[in-house]
């Protein structure tokens, strides 16, 4: 089951700050971050392992709260470079799947 | 480094025909997925490999077929081609388990089927 992201979209002007939120239905044991530019492959952002951990990219970051089955982005200070696709990447046991939400349309204006 | 190579990058095919798109990767990963994107769906798992001559089914594994005779390539196939396979498909390689590392993907085949 895929996790599940909101907003769906928004719009940024440069400069303004973000929050994309990620949760599961399912315990999580880890979360991955992903952007994705129109006809590109997705780039990993970073991973945030079971514990609760706080990850920084720049002045993008991200939390993991294990109880709530939830994981938030935080984009800071948006850039026009930050546009794009996020997706937020589960997974909910040992195996090796990786399973992602419907993602984020993220737009930043001038 | 090459990374992770898709072939081909596009393809139309015909309800009824077959195909096989390949994955190569030179980075000596042991996990490698294959993905369909399509429009508001985000990316769904197909099938993925732990191994050389392993695989997996992932979320939407049906009309599909796959094998990793050889570590470095991953194939998937399609027996019969339906319209609804109309994607998007992006192959990915990771050298760790998905729960602890980041996945390396290629540039995508886009398919159409008519």
């Amino acid at each position: 089951q895929q996790p599940v992201q909101s907003p769906q979209a928004v719009i940024l002007r440069e400069g303004e700050d973000a929050v994309i939120n990620c949760s599961s239905s399912k315990a999580l044991y880890s979360v991955h971050w992903y952007r994705q530019k129109h006809g590109e492959a997705p780039v990993f952002l970073m991973i945030l392992l079971k514990g609760g951990e706080q990850k920084g990219h720049d002045k993008i970051s991200a939390s993991f709260n294990e109880k709530k089955q939830q994981s938030s982005l935080y984009l800071t200070a948006s850039q026009l470079s930050y546009s794009g696709t996020y997706f937020c990447g589960a997974v909910t046991g040992t195996a090796s799947k990786l399973t992602f939400g419907t993602g984020t349309r993220l737009q930043v204006t001038l | 480094n090459a990374g992770v190579t898709q072939t081909p990058k596009f393809r139309v095919l015909k309800t009824g025909q077959s195909m096989t798109l390949l994955c190569a990767q030179d980075m000596n990963h042991e996990y490698m997925y294959w993905y369909r994107q399509d429009p508001g769906m985000g990316l769904r798992l197909i099938h993925y490999s732990v191994g050389e001559g392993t695989t997996a089914k992932g979320e939407v594994p049906d009309g599909y077929n796959v094998s990793r005779l050889k570590k470095q390539n991953f194939l998937l196939g399609l027996e019969s081609a339906a319209p609804s396979q109309t994607s998007v498909y992006f192959c990915a390689s990771s050298p760790f388990r998905s729960n602890t590392g980041e996945l390396f993907f290629g540039e995508g085949s886009r398919l159409t089927v008519l």
